[in-house]
């Protein structure tokens, strides 16, 4: 267990508004990552993070902004959500060690309507 | 382009049967790791194996091996003795770079499990 918890874990908004959705992690581990998963895609990664105000664009960032600005929590917001956007989205971060594997958070179901 | 192909969109497999998942990749670097993830019905990602560009031993994790072949770029997940329990999606992806760098990991667009009784 990575200690990862993902906030809200469920949320259905409408078209045009504003969504921030949080990651919070207990081990203090540096690398934290927002992905998005789609029927079909797999996972694809929005933005990660490789410290605190260090944050940089995955393959499909477009719409999507993140902050992070303690060690613990790492944000992701869709400023004006589209239906494109509905998704389910996990945080991941990577354990230091030999092999950096990812450890996942149980996932936040976006629903934009 | 895809660097990383799962061809089978859905499999089934005898219960205590083994079977095999494919994954291909694509990278110019010569560094790199491959991962297997396994997400059950519930939804959670489990990390299951990893594989390394410079190991020459195929990783094996109880039930679960890594048949990596280098020169065909292929990294396919072996579960053996199947469980009903492992009915699920499983993910291949990939890190490019050193290991001791921050990573972007790709992943495949999966497999669909189904452990028949």
């Amino acid at each position: 267990d990575a200690g990862i918890t993902q906030s809200p874990r469920h949320k259905v908004t409408e078209t045009g508004t504003p969504v921030t959705l949080r990651c919070h992690q207990t081990e203090n581990h540096r690398y934290m990552y927002w992905y998005r998963q789609d029927p079909g895609h797999g996972l694809r990664l929005i933005h990660y993070s490789y410290g605190v105000k260090d944050t940089d664009k995955g393959e499909v960032s477009d719409g999507y902004s993140v902050s992070r600005s303690k060690t613990e929590d790492f944000l992701l917001t869709l400023e004006s959500a589209t239906s494109s956007q509905t998704s389910v989205y996990f945080c991941a971060i990577s354990v230091q060690g030999a092999v950096l594997e990812q450890y996942f958070g149980p996932g936040t179901r976006l629903t934009v309507t | 382009a895809q660097k990383i192909t799962q061809t089978q969109p859905g499999m089934f497999v005898q219960e205590k049967e083994a079977v095999t998942l494919d994954c291909t990749y694509d990278t110019s670097d010569q560094s790199y790791g491959l991962f297997w993830y396994k997400q059950p019905s519930s939804g959670e990602m489990i990390f299951l194996i990893y594989q390394g560009s410079y190991d020459e031993q195929n990783a094996t994790e109880g039930r679960y091996s890594l048949n990596f072949q280098k020169a065909r770029k292929s990294a396919n997940l072996v579960i053996s003795a199947s469980q009903l329990g492992d009915s699920a999606m499983y993910f291949c992806a990939m890190r490019e770079g050193r290991e001791t760098s921050y990573d972007k990991v790709i992943f495949g667009p999966g497999t669909s499990l189904s452990v028949i009784p």
